[in-house]
């Protein structure tokens, strides 16, 4: 069965610090990764995806993620954070159509 | 249009109530999901409706009972339920069932249930 672990429940960094996110992921079979970010009261948006290809993910907002098969982590990162951030980030595995599971969350707290 | 809606966004209810959410999305997706959120703590899928047809109900209690009268809409119908079904309830939607799209998310229904 598929699992995701997601390593720091809370990340508190400084405004445009670095940070990464870690995620962890169980599966037998080959999977897809997402990470999704949910701000303060509101649903989860899509932030990036890996399906197939290129290990290294981008998102429009500065975001990346680097699928790594052999430790079998899906780590995000950004070079540089903003208030904005500040948000709850959830890495999410899908083994086969329909069935996403999450990770417990990491909060993502931007100090100024 | 990339927006999943759902009404209402704020539900107060009674032990003894029926009530019902409602979700829609206009991209043309054909999988839409229920997912039950508590506070500090990742989405629970409840039930998946794939071309019109419940494809998945995760054991969910008989208290929820969801619904998919066309393709661009779901609800999920509430009775008789429990103060600890109180949480964010989230509708999303995919491309298929039948392959790993990414899922959108609406902006959730927050049930209190007392």
């Amino acid at each position: 069965a598929q699992s995701v672990t997601q390593l720091d429940s809370q990340v508190p960094v400084f405004e445009e610090a670095p940070v990464e996110l870690r995620c962890n992921y169980s599966s037998s079979v080959s999977v897809y990764l997402f990470w999704y970010v949910q701000y303060p009261n509101q649903g989860l948006q899509l932030l990036l995806k890996y399906l197939s290809g290129s290990t290294l993910v981008e998102s429009i907002n500065g975001f990346e993620a680097e699928f790594n098969k052999s430790q079998t982590s899906f780590h995000l990162r950004k070079p540089s954070v903003h208030i904005s951030d500040t948000a709850e980030y959830f890495c999410a595995v899908s083994e086969r159509a329909q069935k996403l599971v999450f990770g417990q969350g990491t909060r993502l707290t931007i100090n100024p | 249009d990339t927006e999943v809606t759902q009404t209402p966004k704020h539900l107060v209810m009674g032990m003894t109530n029926k009530k019902s959410l409602k979700c829609e999305q206009h991209m043309g997706h054909r999988a839409m999901y229920w997912y039950k959120q508590k506070a500090k703590k990742p989405p629970e899928l409840m039930f998946v409706y794939s071309y019109e047809k419940l494809s998945i109900n995760e054991s969910v209690p008989s208290r929820f009972s969801p619904e998919c009268p066309n393709s661009s809409l779901l609800n999920l119908h509430l009775h008789a339920l429990q103060p600890e079904d109180s949480a964010l309830y989230l509708c999303a939607s995919s491309q298929d069932g039948a392959s790993p799209y990414e899922q959108y998310f609406g902006p959730g229904t927050r049930l209190t249930v007392t």
